[in-house]
């Protein structure tokens, strides 16, 4: 299994200025993701960081508010611009790789979460 | 979009047996997956059906009915640790690797 790093593991920041945060994997994975989960909800896809070209974002999510990075298969960044209290969330990079032939399933490997407070 | 239902809050006493349901959209069903959240810390894998039926996996098992777009989470001899958010998720219908999940159920153990 895939083991992913990610930091910061918490930080509080003061509002109007922006954090990055790094996700780093230990192998080779084609699919990074970056989710957002704010207090007591669940986990929302924020974008897909692709390698070599622009992350792909969802719905509500732009990329002047939340820049990615993804120029290598082992690491990605996300960038929360201009923050705001509303921005506090736990953000969660996520990678998983198509299955062998065989397999029966994908499994999404999460790493440990940044705790962003916005102050 | 796609739905995920499952039960918000659930209580259960340690050593007991709790089941968590869910529900969810079966058109374009690609596998229904579960994982654990403690408080605090990133979800982690627990399990994947494809098929329907139950399939075990020490104190925690789980069952798919695709006809009926149902599966739960049947965890057995609760331990204090199983305390934590239990999210159910399936593949989106445009993107396989990308997930929806529900919003979460978050179970408490008491002694």
């Amino acid at each position: 299994s895939a083991v992913i790093s990610q930091k910061p593991s918490r930080d509080i920041c003061q509002r109007g200025t922006s954090l990055t945060i790094q996700c780093q994997v230990d192998s080779q994975v084609t699919m990074m993701f970056w989710y957002r989960q704010q207090p007591g909800q669940s986990l929302t896809l924020i974008a897909t960081a692709n390698q070599g070209s622009e992350a792909t974002y969802e719905s509500g999510f732009v990329i002047d508010k939340f820049p990615i990075s993804r120029p290598n298969l082992t690491f990605s960044t996300l960038t929360v611009s201009n923050m705001s209290p509303e921005d506090s969330s736990i953000y969660l990079c996520s990678v998983e790789d198509p299955p062998g032939a065989g397999a029966l399933n994908t499994e999404a490997f999460f790493g440990q979460g940044t705790r962003l407070t916005v102050v | 979009g796609q739905n995920i239902d499952q039960p918000t809050e659930m209580t259960a006493t340690e050593g007991a047996i709790v089941q968590i349901n869910c529900t969810y959209q079966t058109s374009g069903f690609n596998g229904l997956f579960w994982y654990q959240q403690h408080a605090g810390e990133a979800p982690t894998f627990l399990s994947y059906n494809v098929l329907d039926g139950l399939e075990e996996k020490g104190r925690f098992s789980s069952f798919l009915s695709r006809s009926k777009g149902y599966s739960y989470l049947l965890l057995k001899e609760l331990q204090m640790k199983d305390s934590a958010s239990y999210l159910c998720a399936q593949p989106r219908m445009d993107s396989s690797y990308k997930l929806i999940f529900g919003s979460g159920t978050r179970l408490l153990v008491r002694p």
